[in-house]
């Protein structure tokens, strides 16, 4: 069974462009996450989708969206990009079968803006 | 709102000794999961182990083991026989068993080294 698939792996971005991360999920699963990691925040949750809506939503600015499609396949949008902006964006599949609670997450994309 | 504290930024052990990584969360919910996942330098995060809520024995895979105290609200992680490959981030993490609020909340995590 394939695991979570994240694209592209690494990419530079500059101050003010925008950018589009991808995320496919285990086979069955129709729960998405999205995590962005830092060395000084650690992991913060972005948002979920669940078939193809939006469940639950941290506490970041509207800049940051996402979406899911009728695959569960997501994306996440990154607008206006800062500097701050820098970071490991994990996403993370779950549901199936049996509910474990489990996440499993993806190699995660590491966002670089200059 | 939950929390999840690991007090211990970095840990150190020597091959084939033990080690005890420290968790605390903290919620008002009495149904949740609490995980440990290893993030090895290649960034993957992958689970270690699971304990729900409900389930008054410690979970155990292998050479992990946690030992959970629920009114204390403490979940640590004992690994047996350490070895190199052990080496990595550890998160602990809390997750509601309410379907809608499904979020992980991960604590700062702890850099383990294995000493050869």
């Amino acid at each position: 069974k394939a695991g979570v698939t994240q694209t592209p792996r690494y990419l530079i971005k500059t101050r003010g462009q925008q950018v589009t991360l991808s995320c496919s999920p285990i086979s069955g699963h129709r729960s998405v996450s999205w995590y962005q990691q830092t060395p000084g925040q650690g992991l913060q949750f972005l948002f979920e989708y669940f078939s193809e809506t939006q469940r639950n939503k941290g506490n970041f600015p509207g800049r940051f969206s996402g979406r899911q499609f009728s695959n569960s396949r997501s994306e996440m949008n990154v607008s206006t990009l800062e500097l701050g902006d820098s970071a490991l964006y994990l996403c993370a599949s779950s549901g199936g079968g049996a509910n474990t609670g489990e996440l499993f997450f993806g190699e995660g994309s590491r966002l670089t803006v200059l | 709102a939950q929390t999840v504290t690991q007090s211990q930024p970095e840990m150190s052990v020597q091959e084939a000794e033990t080690v005890t990584l420290s968790c605390t969360y903290d919620t008002s919910e009495s149904d949740y999961y609490l995980f440990w996942y290893k993030q090895p330098p290649s960034r993957q995060m992958i689970l270690v182990i699971r304990q729900e809520a409900y389930k008054q024995q410690n979970a155990t895979e292998n050479r992990f083991s946690v030992n959970f105290q629920k009114a204390a609200k403490s979940f640590s992680l004992k690994i047996s026989d350490s070895q190199l490959g052990d080496a990595a981030m550890y998160f602990c993490a809390y997750r509601s068993a309410s379907g809608a609020n499904s979020k992980l909340t991960f604590g700062k995590g702890i850099t383990l080294s294995v000493r050869p």
